[in-house]
């Protein structure tokens, strides 16, 4: 079975610019997580997709993150503009239903330095 | 808000020596996952508990989960090099089906 799926791996930017993840879930998983995880620290979730509709987004920093799972899918996690403190590692993740009973499979993450 | 908190933050052992880390949380959880994160890699799911009291093992591996269902620990045995690695706590906030992750212990050995 394939797992999580993201690209890049590694991303490096300066401070304003914009920046864009992209995830592709497990085959069949019905919810899909982005999580920040700064260095030294538990995974932070921003936003949690049940299908292509929101289940929860309140740690979003909407004024810059913005986040879509048009089909029902995959997913893209973008930042516009970047502030240093958005120097972290982003992890998306899935589950086959959304639920705090379900395991979450992660993907590699992708690490975002900003400059 | 609820917080589910970890300690130690760092512990180095022995190689063969015991581990231990305990998460807590500010309300009473309806259940608690473990997750292991090795060095540059992504967490990985090991165990979850649901029952008060519950004691599950794997191998060298002991999850208890408390009895008010508001904390829970993780013993390795004899731990081995391929112990080392961030241990994450996670439970679900309230009612939700949000998981919050605690800030993790991380393990390193010495050979």
């Amino acid at each position: 079975e394939a797992g999580v799926a993201q690209s890049p791996r590694y991303k490096i930017i300066e401070k304003r610019q914009s920046v864009a993840f992209w995830c592709n879930p497990i085959s069949g998983h019905a919810t899909l997580y982005w999580y920040q995880q700064i260095l030294g620290q538990g995974p932070k979730l921003l936003i949690q997709f049940q299908n292509n509709g929101v289940v929860d987004d309140s740690q979003l920093p909407k004024d810059r993150f913005s986040a879509e799972r048009l089909k029902g899918v995959d997913s893209t996690l973008k930042i516009q503009p970047a502030k240093l403190e958005d120097s972290a590692v982003y992890l998306c993740a899935s589950s086959l239903v959304t639920g705090s009973y379900n395991e979450q499979f992660f993907g590699p993450g992708t690490r975002l330095t900003v400059l | 808000g609820q917080q589910v908190m970890q300690i130690p933050q760092y512990q180095h052992v022995q190689e063969g020596e015991d581990f231990t880390t305990y998460c807590n949380s500010s309300t009473t959880l309806s259940n608690i996952q473990w997750y292991k994160q090795r060095p540059g890699g992504h967490p990985v799911f090991l165990i979850q508990l649901v029952k008060s009291g519950e004691v599950k093992k794997q191998k060298r591996l002991t999850f208890q989960f408390g009895e008010a269902k508001k904390n829970s620990s993780l013993h390795i045995t004899a731990t081995q090099t391929t112990d080392v690695g961030t241990y994450f706590c996670a439970g679900p906030e309230s009612s939700a089906s949000k998981i919050i992750f605690g800030s993790g212990t991380r393990l390193s050995i010495r050979p």
